[in-house]
C-alpha cells in the first residue's frame, strides 16, 4: 500500500462545476496534510494545508480533512479552465519523519471550457 | 526577490559525468530539500538538510551527494551520472510551519 494515494484520474469537469480530489494516507499519526498544484513542466505550488479536522476554504478551494478515515480532500467551485494541472497530495507523518513531506502521485485535472 | 532560484534550469550531461545542480534561496530558511519527478513515481526525496552542515538522506540518496556550507545554499552533485538519474530536479525549502516551497526545477538528461 502507498503511503500517500490519490485518485488516479485524469479527472475531467466542465467549467462552473465542483471539481473534487481525494487523497488517503496509511500513517495514522500523519500531523499536516497539503496540496500544491503543478502546471505541466512548471514546479508545484502550494495552494493549501489543513492541520485540523474539518473543513478550511480559501477562496474558491476548500479543503477537508477527516484523520479518523485518514483521508483528506480538494474542492474546487466554479472550476476554470486555468484550474487544469495535476493537484498533489503531501502530507507530513510528523515524528521521526519530522520536517519530510510525503507526496501522491498526482491527480490531472482538465476543466473544459 | 526571487525567493528560490535552481541553475542550470536545463543540463544534458553523459554518463560517468559529475554535474551539479544548485539551489539558491533568499528566504533565510533553514529546512532545504531536494527531490526527483519521474512520471510513474510522483515527487521522491532524495536528500534534506535542516540547517548548515547538517543534512540527512530521504528516500532515494544512491548516487547523489550534497552539502551545505550556507544556509541559503543546497547543492546537490551526482558523482557519475547515470541515465537512470534523466529526472527533473526540484529544490523545495520550508517556512515555519511545515510548507514547503518549490524552485523552478532542472531537467537534467543523462546520455
Amino acid at each position: 500500500q502507498k503511503e500517500v494515494e490519490q485518485n488516479s484520474g485524469p479527472l475531467s469537469v466542465p467549467e462552473g462545476a465542483i471539481a473534487s480530489l481525494n487523497c488517503t494516507y496509511s500513517d495514522r499519526g500523519s500531523q499536516s496534510f497539503f496540496w500544491y498544484r503543478q502546471y505541466s513542466g512548471k514546479s508545484p505550488e502550494l495552494i493549501m494545508f489543513i492541520y485540523s479536522n474539518g473543513d478550511k476554504e480559501d477562496g474558491r478551494f476548500t479543503a477537508q480533512l477527516n484523520k479518523a478515515s485518514q483521508y483528506v480532500s480538494l474542492l474546487i467551485r466554479d472550476s476554470q479552465p486555468s484550474d487544469s494541472a495535476t493537484y498533489l497530495c503531501a502530507v507530513n507523518k510528523g515524528g521521526t519523519s519530522g520536517s519530510r513531506l510525503t507526496f501522491g502521485e498526482g491527480t490531472q485535472l482538465t476543466v473544459n471550457p | 526577490d526571487a525567493g528560490i532560484t535552481q541553475s542550470p534550469r536545463y543540463k544534458i550531461t553523459e554518463t560517468g559525468r559529475q554535474v551539479t545542480l544548485m539551489c539558491h534561496q533568499t528566504w533565510s530558511h533553514s529546512y532545504m530539500f531536494w527531490y526527483r519527478q519521474d512520471l510513474g513515481h510522483g515527487l521522491r526525496l532524495i536528500y534534506y538538510s535542516a540547517a548548515a552542515d547538517i543534512t540527512d538522506k530521504g528516500e532515494v540518496p544512491d548516487g547523489y551527494v550534497v552539502s551545505r556550507s550556507k544556509t541559503e545554499n543546497f547543492p546537490l552533485t551526482l558523482e557519475s551520472a547515470t541515465r537512470s538519474q534523466t529526472s527533473v530536479y526540484f529544490c523545495a525549502s520550508r517556512s515555519r510551519g511545515y510548507e514547503q516551497y518549490f524552485g523552478p526545477g532542472t531537467r537534467l538528461t543523462v546520455t
